[in-house]
C-alpha cells in the first residue's frame, strides 16, 4: 500500500528546535518528489518547499529558508523537516506530500499529518 | 503567487441531495488543478485533478469540471461518508497554492 506516515506530535518550547519525518512505503521512494506543507490553527494550507529525492536538493517557499531544513535519507526512504528557533507561530499542523510526476506533478499521496505545538 | 478563492465556506446539504462547490484562481491557471477531501484525523485525499479527471478509487459521483480561473466540483449524491472538507490546490505554478476549503455539512 503507498503510504506516507509521519512522526507524532511535538511539544515544544520557543527557542527549541523539531524534526518532523516522514517515511514513504509501497513505492520507489526516488521517483516522486516529497512536498511539506504547513496547515496553522484556522489557517489554509501552505506550501513550505520540497526536495527532490533523486538529487536531495530541496527548494523552500519564501517566508520558508533560514529556520527551515528539508533533507532526506534514501536509505530508509525517509524525508525530514527541522525547524530551528522554533517560534509561537509554528504552531500548526505539517503535513509531507508526494508529488506524482505522470499526472502533472500533482501532489496525490499525503501524510497523515504532524501536529507541532510551541508553547512556554 | 496565484490565489485561490472557495466559495461557499460552509455547505449544508441533506443526505441523496447534490453539493456544487467552487474554486476561483486569481490568473489563468488552465487545467492544473486538483481536488482534495479532508476529515478530521486523516490524510487529506486526492479526488480530482486535471480539473476533471477522478483519481484511482474515487466513486463517480464527484466530478470536476472548469478551466482557467473558474472551477467546480460536484458531488451528485451526498452519501454520509462524504461530510468533510474540501479543499482546492493550482499546480500550475510555484509556490502551490490552496484555497481556504469548503465544509459541507449536514443540513
Amino acid at each position: 500500500q503507498v503510504q506516507l506516515v509521519q512522526s507524532g506530535s511535538e511539544l515544544k518550547k520557543p527557542g527549541a528546535s523539531v524534526t518532523v519525518s516522514c517515511k514513504a512505503a509501497g513505492y520507489s521512494f526516488t521517483n516522486h518528489a516529497i512536498n511539506w506543507v504547513r496547515q496553522a490553527p484556522g489557517q489554509r494550507l501552505f506550501w513550505m518547499g520540497s526536495i527532490n529525492t533523486d538529487s536531495g536538493n530541496p527548494t523552500y517557499a519564501q517566508g520558508f529558508t533560514g529556520r527551515f531544513v528539508i533533507s532526506l535519507d534514501t536509505s530508509v526512504s525517509t524525508a525530514y523537516l527541522q525547524i530551528n528557533r522554533l517560534q509561537a507561530e509554528d504552531t500548526a499542523v505539517y503535513f509531507c506530500v508526494r508529488s506524482r510526476p505522470l499526472w502533472g506533478f500533482v501532489f496525490d499521496i499525503w501524510g497523515q499529518g504532524t501536529v507541532v505545538t510551541v508553547s512556554s | 503567487e496565484i490565489v485561490m478563492t472557495q466559495d461557499p465556506a460552509t455547505l449544508s446539504v441533506s443526505p441523496g441531495e447534490r453539493a456544487t462547490l467552487s474554486c476561483r484562481a486569481s490568473q489563468s491557471i488552465r487545467n492544473t488543478l486538483a481536488w482534495y477531501q479532508h476529515k478530521p484525523g486523516q490524510p487529506p485525499r486526492l479526488l480530482i485533478f486535471r480539473a476533471s479527471t477522478r483519481a484511482s478509487d474515487i466513486p463517480p459521483r464527484f466530478s470536476g469540471s472548469g478551466s482557467g480561473t473558474e472551477f467546480t466540483l460536484t458531488i451528485s449524491s451526498l452519501q454520509s461518508e462524504d461530510f468533510a472538507v474540501y479543499f482546492c490546490m493550482q499546480y500550475h505554478d510555484w509556490p502551490r497554492t490552496f484555497g481556504q476549503g469548503t465544509k459541507v455539512e449536514i443540513k
